[in-house]
């Protein structure tokens, strides 16, 4: 699996965008990116994954560089609710069940 | 929205008791996980189950089983409670299509403490 580097911390006025980037240099055709985040003493939560083509759901929207070496997840109006620490994992996709790992992560905070 | 449940938020057991977590979802997954997330160790995978009675190790089985009788339920067994087994459990359920293996949903978790 294709090691990430992402920021240790991040501040974000609430109301404004959160963007929080992530660099996988070594990551190969066949791995997604998936953002998870992790609000304190709450089991994670998925929000958002892609391959190649930029992607958007209810909750943020990913950006994936042309060359597929970095992404960037975007929270487009963070709120207070939205402090938590915020993993990228890179992995390949397969139908089975596999383990979930998390790096250290971006502990962003929100603040009003 | 998929809901996964867990049957409890807090417990207190005492060594050697049997404990039973269960974990409910709602989304119709194939696939369930239990884990257990311990500060500086991070997530680590004890069993999951890819279909209803089916069952496969992940990385710290020892001293736990799971049973699936039901697509929905999944329960994990400490069999004989130890203090080292005083953890946060969380489960989490994801859809069986390619891609989407590691799109998993979370419980609350149980924060177990065993005396």
């Amino acid at each position: 699996d294709a090691k990430t580097t992402q920021p240790t911390s991040m501040d974000c006025a609430e109301g404004r965008a959160a963007n929080l980037p992530c660099n996988h240099s070594t990551i190969s055709g066949n791995e997604y990116v998936y953002w998870y985040r992790q609000i304190h003493s709450q089991g994670p939560q998925y929000i958002i994954h892609g391959l190649k083509n930029n992607e958007t759901n209810e909750m943020a929207s990913l950006i994936i560089t042309e060359d597929r070496k970095s992404s960037t997840l975007i929270l487009p109006h963070a709120t207070l609710r939205d402090t938590a620490v915020y993993y990228c994992i890179v992995r390949v996709a397969s139908n089975a069940g596999n383990m979930l790992t998390f790096g250290g992560g971006t502990r962003l905070m929100v603040k009003p | 929205d998929v809901k996964v449940t867990q049957s409890s938020r807090y417990l207190v057991k005492r060594t050697g008791e049997k404990v039973f977590l269960e974990c409910v979802q709602d989304m119709d997954h194939e696939n369930m996980f239990w884990y257990r997330q311990d500060p500086g160790l991070g997530l680590r995978l004890i069993y999951f189950s890819y279909d209803v009675k089916m069952k496969e190790k992940g990385d710290i089985p020892e001293g736990y089983s799971v049973s699936r009788e039901k697509k929905e339920r999944f329960s994990l067994i400490l069999e004989s409670a130890s203090t080292n087994q005083t953890s946060m459990y969380l489960c989490a359920s994801s859809p069986q299509r390619y891609t989407a293996t590691y799109e998993q949903y979370f419980g609350p978790g149980t924060r177990l403490t065993v005396t």
